[in-house]
């Protein structure tokens, strides 16, 4: 089952922050983000590992709430290379379909 | 050539066509995905290859069939398809699977 990503959309001015959500409704394994620019390929941000620390990539962080089946994506001090589509992918240890990924998050960074 | 390359980038197919895309991995990695990515739905996850060994189909209609000849190349191979197959098909490599994926730029495929 796709994980639910939150929220669809967001438009933010440039400096601002952003949080992304992802939860699952089963234990999880792993998590993956993403971003993918229009007419791009999606390029990878991080993953964080179930037991694991937060993550972090320059003024791009994320957090892995196992108890709540929940990771956050915060973006600091947003810059306009930020906007895009980003994705949470679950991963699960077992059963078919160990990966997923949710509908999106379109990021937009105005100046 | 470096990364991900995925040839052709774009293909139109009528649906009794058979084609076939192609993906070569330049990064050294041992796994290989196919993804379909259509409009307002998430990315799905078609077929994963690990030392040229499939680990992973889910439920892909058997009018896909993905060919790993070795760990660098994977191949879709495309017949009868239907127009809502219309999509953007993605391959990706990773060293191992489930780690931190690397995606060509996909083919755009239109089934008329």
């Amino acid at each position: 089952q796709q994980p639910v990503q939150s929220p669809q959309a967001v438009i933010l001015r440039e400096g601002e922050d952003a949080v992304i959500n992802c939860s699952s409704s089963k234990a999880l394994y792993s998590v993956h983000w993403y971003r993918q620019k229009h007419g791009e390929a999606p390029v990878f941000l991080m993953i964080l590992l179930k037991g694991g620390e937060q993550k972090g990539h320059e003024k791009i962080s994320a957090s892995f709430n196992e108890k709540k089946q929940q990771s956050s994506l915060y973006l600091t001090a947003s810059q306009l290379s930020y906007s895009g589509t980003y994705f949470c992918g679950t991963v699960f240890p077992f059963g078919n379909e160990k990966l997923t990924f949710g509908t999106g998050t379109r990021l937009t960074i105005i100046p | 050539e470096t990364g991900v390359t995925q040839t052709p980038r774009h293909l139109v197919m009528g649906m009794t066509n058979k084609k076939s895309l192609k993906c070569e991995q330049h990064l050294g990695h041992n796994a290989m995905y196919w993804y379909k990515q259509s409009a307002k739905k998430p990315l799905e996850l078609m077929f994963v290859y690990n030392f040229k060994e499939q680990t992973e189909n889910n439920s892909v209609p058997s009018r896909f069939s993905p060919e790993c000849p070795n760990s660098s190349h994977l191949f879709l191979h495309l017949h009868t398809l239907q127009p809502e197959d219309s999509a953007l098909y993605l391959c990706a490599s990773s060293q191992g699977t489930y780690n931190e994926q690397f995606f060509g730029p996909g083919t755009r495929l239109t089934v008329l």
